[in-house]
């Protein structure tokens, strides 16, 4: 069974710095999609950024961008120029391309904004 | 406004009384899918539909119901709530769960459960 593993239950980083997310996954399907998604205090859950397996590129949103490690089954989230709006719960997520069913869920990362 | 819709977003119950949360989408979505979320666990799948009258169970379908008699509706049934089941709710869409097409989930505003 698929699993996303996310090791970092909070990290915090300076307004206008740089941060990574970590987040590893576990599968033996070579196609399948990963998520990053933000979850405000608000509690909306928002998509950050999306990437097809297939993909060597790695998928950019702005200041946010993936560092997509196939191999390593690694999906680490890049967040750049830090903003406190960025304060917020991220979780990783995995979707197969072969099943039709569920998204797996990592537990998430709280990431705090340091004025 | 695309968008996926949930009532109520705050609930206080009691143990055994039926309650039922809805969820309406806009997109002509054909999958949807309810999730709870609790500290430390992430988000759990309860129940998903593939397309009207398709539903299969979850990580945690126990003590929960759903039904698709409409592409746009999923309403999920708790027939007999305990506290347990206190959580925040996520229902969600894409546009199909078929291999290949574009699956992004859209979500809804969450709802607050409290079972006492």
């Amino acid at each position: 069974a698929q699993t996303v593993t996310q090791s970092q239950p909070e990290m915090s980083v300076q307004e206008a710095e740089t941060v990574t997310l970590s987040c590893t996954y576990d599968t033996s399907e070579s196609d399948y999609y990963l998520f990053w998604y933000k979850q405000p205090p608000s509690r909306q859950m928002i998509l950050v950024i999306r990437q097809e397996a297939y993909k060597q590129q790695n998928a950019t949103e702005n200041r946010f961008s993936v560092n997509f490690q196939k191999a390593a089954k690694s999906f680490s989230l890049k967040i750049s120029d830090s903003q406190l709006g960025d304060a917020a719960m991220y979780f990783c997520a995995y979707r197969s391309k072969n099943r039709d069913d569920k998204i797996i869920f990592g537990k998430g990362t709280r990431l705090h904004i340091l004025p | 406004e695309a968008q996926v819709t949930q009532n109520p977003r705050y609930l206080i119950t009691v143990t055994g009384k039926k309650l039922t949360v809805t969820c309406s989408q806009n997109m002509n979505h054909e999958y949807m899918s309810w999730y709870r979320q609790d500290p430390g666990l992430g988000l759990r799948q309860i129940y998903y539909s593939m397309n009207v009258e398709v539903t299969d169970k979850g990580d945690v379908p126990e003590g929960y119901k759903v039904s698709r008699k409409e592409k746009r509706n999923f309403p999920l049934i708790l027939e007999s709530p305990s506290p347990n089941q206190t959580s925040l709710y996520f229902c969600a869409s894409s546009h199909s769960g078929r291999v290949g097409v574009q699956d992004t989930q859209y979500f809804g505003p969450g709802t607050r459960l409290t079972v006492l």
